[in-house]
């Protein structure tokens, strides 16, 4: 049973505009949510997260929006940059387990020029 | 700069041949997680050590065990590698007590089972 889920394995947009990407999860005991990016042969790395009292949380060019009730939760990249092209993983975390973080199967994102 | 590393980054090994994969990390946070990545799936935690404590994963096979001998170190151990354990093997670490804090990833250990 996957709780947290990315629907879209890829994305292609043009550089300068706007990338949203999506996850959907089922758990309520999710408190922690984060979006990690990663490039080829390299680790993820965290890009920005949001706490589940909140519904949005902006850094840089790089915004992420919690919809509680809808159990769903988007980062939107604007402007997108070629460099910004990489696989971006939403995770979860749950309220009582140590950190415990469940990540969904990824998004390719990427930016043409 | 404080960082997360994985030796080795691509480690080979014949089926049924133990194999160890270490992890070492100098941000000194005191929880330590073992993540598996197949392809084109999402990361799955394997376990994690909150300090000294050993945390398993309901559905971690018992193939895997791992080791934390310091803060600093930490290491992944397959005792009879089969085909379906290769994969990425992913090494990450948090500071537990803080309000919200990320995890933070080495590049992984790509394992692959001959």
């Amino acid at each position: 049973d996957q709780q947290v889920k990315q629907n879209s394995p890829s994305l292609s947009v043009q550089e300068g505009r706007i990338s949203i990407l999506n996850c959907d999860y089922t758990n309520s005991m999710f408190d922690y949510f984060l979006w990690y990016k990663k490039y080829p042969a390299e680790g993820p790395t965290f890009l920005i997260s949001i706490s589940s009292i909140k519904d949005k949380n902006e850094d840089g060019r790089f915004t992420v929006f919690l919809n509680k009730s809808a159990k769903h939760l988007s980062l939107h990249i604007v402007p997108s940059q070629p460099g910004d092209s990489a696989v971006y993983f939403c995770a979860a975390r749950f309220s009582n387990q140590g950190g415990k973080l469940i990540f969904g199967q990824g998004t390719e994102l990427s930016v043409k020029p | 700069d404080a960082m997360v590393i994985q030796n080795p980054r691509y480690q080979v090994t014949q089926f049924g041949k133990p194999v160890t994969l270490s992890c070492s990390q100098t941000l000194n946070h005191n929880v330590m997680y073992w993540y598996q990545q197949k392809s084109s799936q999402a990361p799955k935690l394997l376990f994690h050590y909150y300090d000294k404590d050993f945390n398993n994963e309901a559905d971690t096979p018992d193939n895997f065990q791992s080791r934390r001998p310091n803060t600093s170190f930490c290491f992944l151990d397959i005792r009879s590698p089969g085909l379906g354990d290769a994969a990425m093997y992913l090494c990450a670490t948090s500071r537990a007590g803080g309000k919200n804090q990320p995890q933070h990833f080495g590049d992984g250990t790509r394992l692959s089972i001959l």
